[in-house]
């Protein structure tokens, strides 16, 4: 079973900070997911990368195959970005589950 | 983006009676969609994997007599939770996955039910 470690749990910045959002996990896979849970629950898929890095507006999530490591930056952090973030690992190397092992998320405050 | 819909999105029930929930993919057609569960303050974890015109699968843990699903079409999935009890308070998510997209592939997530039992 993926063990997937997410840090910090909880975060609170100020407006404009850069923020660094990191997972782990102890498995190898072929795919990690970023997601966004708002306090109503819903769940937003940010990124699915496999290698490399991905951009989307301020966001961005790069992964270390070897180190079996990602992180989510957020540049010129906003107050409506506050939520929690997940990180989810899936497609374990050798076969396994189809579905998704998610760490307990990190808790983000922006701070106007 | 694509998009799931879930309904009822929140729901009180009383002790010993069934709760179905309905999981829709909007505009594709997902041969693969999952039911998780989330407790409170915890992260979610997956309960069954649902294929389009076959068994579920589920995972270690969760009973499949108890936690009913259905996936008729390639557009919706059903949980269906019987005799609900108040340990299966929970928020219960599914998600839909992109065909074409690998086991890991693309997964669009539904915005969630909150069911309470009381």
């Amino acid at each position: 079973k993926n063990e997937v470690e997410q840090s910090p749990q909880n975060l609170t910045a100020q407006e404009g900070e850069f923020i660094t959002i990191n997972c782990s996990y102890s498995v190898g896979i072929s795919a990690l997911h970023w997601l966004q849970q708002h306090p109503g629950g819903g769940i937003v898929s940010l990124f699915m990368l496999s290698s490399g890095k991905k951009k989307h507006g301020r966001l961005i999530a790069t992964i270390n195959i070897q180190e079996k490591h990602s992180s989510l930056h957020i540049t010129a952090s906003h107050p409506r970005d506050s939520a929690v973030y997940i990180c989810a690992v899936g497609g374990y190397s050798g076969g396994g589950a189809d579905g998704l092992t998610f760490g307990k998320g990190t808790h983000l405050i922006i701070q106007p | 983006g694509a998009v799931v819909s879930q309904h009822p999105s929140r729901v009180i029930c009383k002790s010993g009676t069934s709760v179905k929930i309905e999981c829709r993919s909007l505009d594709f057609q997902a041969t693969t969609m999952f039911w998780y569960r989330q407790f409170p303050k915890q992260s979610l974890m997956l309960m069954a994997t649902s294929n389009e015109g076959s068994k579920a699968t589920y995972e270690q843990g969760v009973e499949k007599d108890k936690f009913l699903i259905n996936h008729a079409s390639l557009t919706l999935s059903t949980l269906t939770v019987t005799s609900a009890h108040p340990e299966d308070s929970s928020f219960y998510i599914c998600s839909a996955r992109v065909p074409g997209t690998g086991t890991s592939g693309t997964q669009y997530f539904g915005p969630g039910t909150r069911l309470t039992v009381l």
